[in-house]
């Protein structure tokens, strides 16, 4: 079974562009995560979807965006980008999404200039 | 606010021999989850152990054990017969029973000296 994706690996862009980040659950997982990693915050909680609908979502401000397609698969857009948001952006997946186990992705590197 | 600690930024570990990871955590929830997770240099996290918190037994996964005390709100994990592939940093996370939204701590990085 093939396990959680995340497209790309590294990502630069420059400030005030926008970028999209994409992730592929595990097939038959319905929940997907987004968490952010920088070395001083550690992991924090973007939102989560689950069957196309946001469920929960964490203290970020709007420019941080993300919808779900009906075959699982998640997006994730940040707009006009700060230097700040420069960061390790992981995706997660779980079967429904409730006191599950995570299973991550690998992670896209945002470098913003 | 639920917030998770974990005080050892750094630790070290002689291989084959045993150490343990602190973490703390804050919540006025009875209900909860704690995991530890492991992120090597890939990035990929990976599930080491999962606790859930009205059990009182301590969960156990091979060489991983965890210390679960619910009254004082520590959950600490014990890494017995160390080995250089344990090398990564390690996460202590909480997750409410209510959702999936994981509160993470900051990381503890493991080095294991051959």
């Amino acid at each position: 079974k093939a396990g959680v994706t995340q497209t790309p690996r590294y990502l630069i862009k420059t400030r005030g562009q926008q970028v999209t980040l994409s992730c592929s659950p595990i097939s038959g997982h319905r929940s997907v995560s987004w968490y952010q990693q920088t070395p001083g915050q550690g992991l924090q909680f973007l939102f989560e979807y689950f069957s196309e609908t946001q469920r929960n979502k964490g203290n970020f401000p709007g420019r941080f965006s993300g919808r779900q397609f009906s075959n699982s698969r998640s997006e994730m857009n940040v707009s006009t980008l700060e230097l700040g948001d420069s960061a390790l952006y992981l995706c997660a997946s779980s079967l429904n999404g409730r006191d599950e186990k995570l299973f991550f992705g690998s992670g896209t590197q945002l470098s913003v200039l | 606010a639920q917030t998770v600690t974990q005080s050892q930024p750094e630790m070290s570990v002689q291989e084959a021999e045993t150490v343990t990871l602190s973490c703390t955590y804050d919540t006025s929830e009875s209900d909860y989850y704690l995991f530890w997770y492991k992120q090597p240099p890939s990035r990929q996290m990976i599930l080491v152990i999962r606790q859930e918190a009205y059990k009182q037994q301590n969960a156990t996964e091979n060489r991983f054990s965890v210390n679960f005390q619910k009254a004082a709100k520590s959950f600490s994990l014990k890494i017995s017969d160390s080995q250089l592939g344990d090398a990564a940093m390690y996460f202590c996370a909480y997750s409410p029973n209510t959702g999936n939204q994981f509160y993470f701590g900051t990381g503890t990085s493991l080095t294991v000296i051959p």
